[in-house]
């Protein structure tokens, strides 16, 4: 089947720290990779995305490669803000099933100053 | 555009009334997902669309759920009776069909006592 694991929370990290966050897959086939991420009282919101293997996604600082050897799609940035506090999920998406996503379970971040 | 147009943004009542949650998906998208996040559980699909067409309702809980959409700009879901497990954010997200990016509502916090 389909489905996404990533590192449970919360993180909490010092302003200009380095952030990694893991997320790795389960998917048939070629799916495409997503961070979304989630503000407080706010809906989910599309972070940046990669659709085939080896492809790096980047939005706000943030990167995330594709790697399919080790099915992973783990979320980087290299000097956080307090304004980067907000949960982060990663998801899949498997183009021949529609538009069905498969989200993870979400990742809480705090940076405090 | 206005994007994903939730209603109510907060709902409390008590366990055993009906609970109906409203949703107007952006003007042109095809896709409409319902979905449900708890702390325990993450972020669940309940019920997708496509084309105002239930394609997917394997994650709806049980049958005191009920999702609609009569035309392409609005939807609805419906618990009768609700129950204090219920208690979650719900939120509604729309996209194009086979779409790379979901666009997500607010949510609806619901509150059953």
């Amino acid at each position: 089947g389909n489905s996404v694991t990533q590192m449970e929370g919360p993180v909490t990290l010092s302003e200009e720290a380095f952030l990694t966050i893991n997320c790795t897959y389960t998917a048939t086939g070629y799916p495409s990779l997503f961070w979304y991420v989630q503000y407080p009282g706010e809906g989910l919101q599309l972070l940046l995305k990669a659709t085939k293997a080896d492809d790096k996604g980047s939005n706000k600082g943030f990167e995330a490669t594709y790697r399919k050897e080790t099915t992973s799609f783990h979320l980087e940035k290299g000097s956080v803000q307090v304004s980067d506090s907000a949960v982060y999920f990663c998801a899949l998406s498997r183009g021949n099933t529609g538009n069905q996503f498969y989200f993870g379970t979400g990742t809480s971040l705090t940076v405090i100053p | 555009d206005a994007g994903v147009i939730q209603s109510p943004r907060h709902e409390v009542t008590e366990m055993g009334q009906e609970v109906t949650l409203r949703c107007k998906p952006i003007s042109g998208h095809n896709s409409l997902f319902w979905y449900r996040q708890t702390m325990m559980r993450g972020l669940e699909l309940l019920i997708y669309f496509n084309n105002n067409v239930p394609i997917d309702d394997s994650g709806m809980p049980e049958d005191r759920f009920s999702a609609k959409m009569p035309n392409a700009s609005f939807s609805t879901l419906k618990i009768q009776p609700s129950e204090p497990r219920d208690s979650a954010v719900y939120f509604c997200a729309s996209s194009f069909f086979g779409g790379e990016k979901l666009f997500f509502g607010s949510g609806t916090q619901l509150s059953v006592l």
